[in-house]
């Protein structure tokens, strides 16, 4: 168990939709990331937040944003869902703001699938 | 444009061999170099890391070498055994800056056959 918690493990929904994944990270830990896992793209990085405050941004989709509240948890808000983004969504924290060179440690993921 | 390019996509080794995993990558830039091991249904979980100051990391059955010159990387795991049958992951990412995130290679599907 990597200390940090993901919800909702399973999300089935239908195109058009919008949806809301959540990630609470490894306490003390201030930085989350976003990943999408797929069979034709792999792991790839989303975005970056740290201490509330957005770091970086990967191969995000202008439809999905994040924040990042002052609990140090992170929302993941997908919208206007196509099949394409049917997935499994990782989030990572990690101590500091250094981010990408601090041990990430990886949620066990939301699987989402768009029907 | 794939940054980080890892092969085999699949491997099937015997109890007792040695698995070899190997990445390249193409920004000099990179300067954090983790391998990650996943099981179906989890997420992955670091293996072992090794930043370009060294040729070699070695931690337990796994071990890192390092070719900075060559831009590659790879992954030893000796005496393997049935329980890393898994997914590996190799990965690389800058310090500093935009503090982005990990650039994954595509995977490498191990079995280890009894």
């Amino acid at each position: 168990d990597s200390g940090v918690t993901q919800t909702p493990k399973h999300l089935i929904t239908a195109t058009g939709q919008r949806v809301t994944l959540r990630c609470s990270p490894r306490s003390g830990d201030l930085s989350v990331y976003w990943y999408q896992q797929s069979l034709d793209q792999g792991l790839q990085f989303l975005i970056h937040y740290y201490n509330g405050e957005e770091r970086a941004k990967g191969n995000i989709l202008e439809r999905f944003s994040a924040q990042q509240f002052p609990d140090l948890h992170s929302e993941l808000n997908l919208s206007s869902l196509e099949l394409g983004d049917s997935a499994l969504y990782f989030c990572a924290s990690s101590v500091g703001s250094l981010g990408s060179t601090d041990t990430q440690y990886f949620g066990p993921g939301t699987r989402l699938t768009v029907l | 444009q794939q940054q980080v390019k890892q092969s085999p996509q699949s491997l099937i080794v015997q109890k007792g061999g040695i698995s070899i995993i190997n990445c390249a990558y193409e920004n000099t830039a990179f300067d954090y170099f983790p391998w990650y091991q996943q099981f179906p249904g989890k997420g992955p979980a670091l293996l072992i890391a090794i930043r370009p100051d060294v040729s070699e990391k070695k931690e337990g059955r796994f071990t890192i070498s390092f070719n900075k010159s060559a831009k590659q990387f790879s992954l030893h795991i000796m005496d393997s055994q049935p329980g890393d049958s898994a997914t590996y992951f190799c990965a690389a990412s800058r310090s500093g800056g935009g503090a982005d995130g990990l650039t994954f290679g595509k995977g490498t599907h191990l079995i280890i056959q009894p």
